[in-house]
């Protein structure tokens, strides 16, 4: 069965860094991958899709990297605020249809001053 | 929350007794999801919605029926609630599409004593 793996351990990072979370797959060649952010007690929100042709896609401060032969996703914020402190997961397409997803457990990153 | 909402944001209730959640959305969205989030778990798909009265079952249905009368309401019930489904239950929904996000709702936290 698909199987996605996250960093379960926080990170903690400095105002300014560059803070980079994985997702990993395995057992799967997913179509698109995505990534969400959630903060406490608050439902998951869109953040950005790559699909399996494309090996880099941007917005903003955000940029995701998509290598389909380590079956790796890797996810950067630049120049990061504390107001980027939060939960992020990463969700690839599911078999079976119905436009469902599969979602890792999530990284949380927190910003330090 | 994009047009989503769920009721009741909080309940607790007792062991052996029903239960059901209401999502409702706004946005004409042809999919809606159910997901349960638990630690170590990360969201994990309980039934899903293709369409009116047509729904299907996720990877944690065992316990968990779904009705889907109208487009813009999708419940979820739990017939005889144990302590195991003691969760924070997210709504969701897309309007189809190969690489469509998913919007979610703010969640309903469920404890059963």
């Amino acid at each position: 069965s698909q199987k996605i793996e996250q960093n379960s351990e926080a990170l903690n990072i400095q105002e300014g860094k560059t803070a980079t979370l994985t997702c990993n797959y395995t057992n799967y060649s997913p179509a698109y991958l995505q990534w969400y952010r959630q903060d406490p007690g608050r439902g998951p929100v869109f953040l950005l899709l790559i699909r399996e042709n494309e090996k880099e896609k941007r917005k903003e401060r955000l940029k995701v990297t998509f290598d389909t032969t380590l079956k790796q996703s890797l996810f950067h914020i630049t120049a990061s605020q504390p107001a980027d402190s939060a939960t992020y997961l990463c969700a690839l397409d599911a078999r079976g249809g119905g436009n469902k997803l599969t979602f890792g457990t999530g990284t949380q990153l927190k910003v330090e001053l | 929350d994009a047009g989503i909402t769920q009721s009741p944001r909080h309940k607790v209730t007792e062991t052996g007794t029903p239960v059901t959640l209401r999502c409702h959305q706004t946005e004409n969205h042809r999919y809606m999801y159910w997901y349960r989030q638990d630690p170590g778990h990360g969201l994990r798909l309980i039934h899903y919605s293709y369409g009116v009265k047509d729904t299907d079952k996720g990877e944690v249905s065992d316990g968990y029926s779904v009705s889907r009368s109208k487009t813009e309401d999708f419940l979820l019930t739990l017939e005889s609630a144990t302590s195991s489904q003691t969760s924070v239950y997210f709504c969701a929904a897309t309007s189809g599409g190969r690489t469509d996000t998913q919007y979610f709702g703010p969640g309903t936290r469920l404890t059963v004593l």
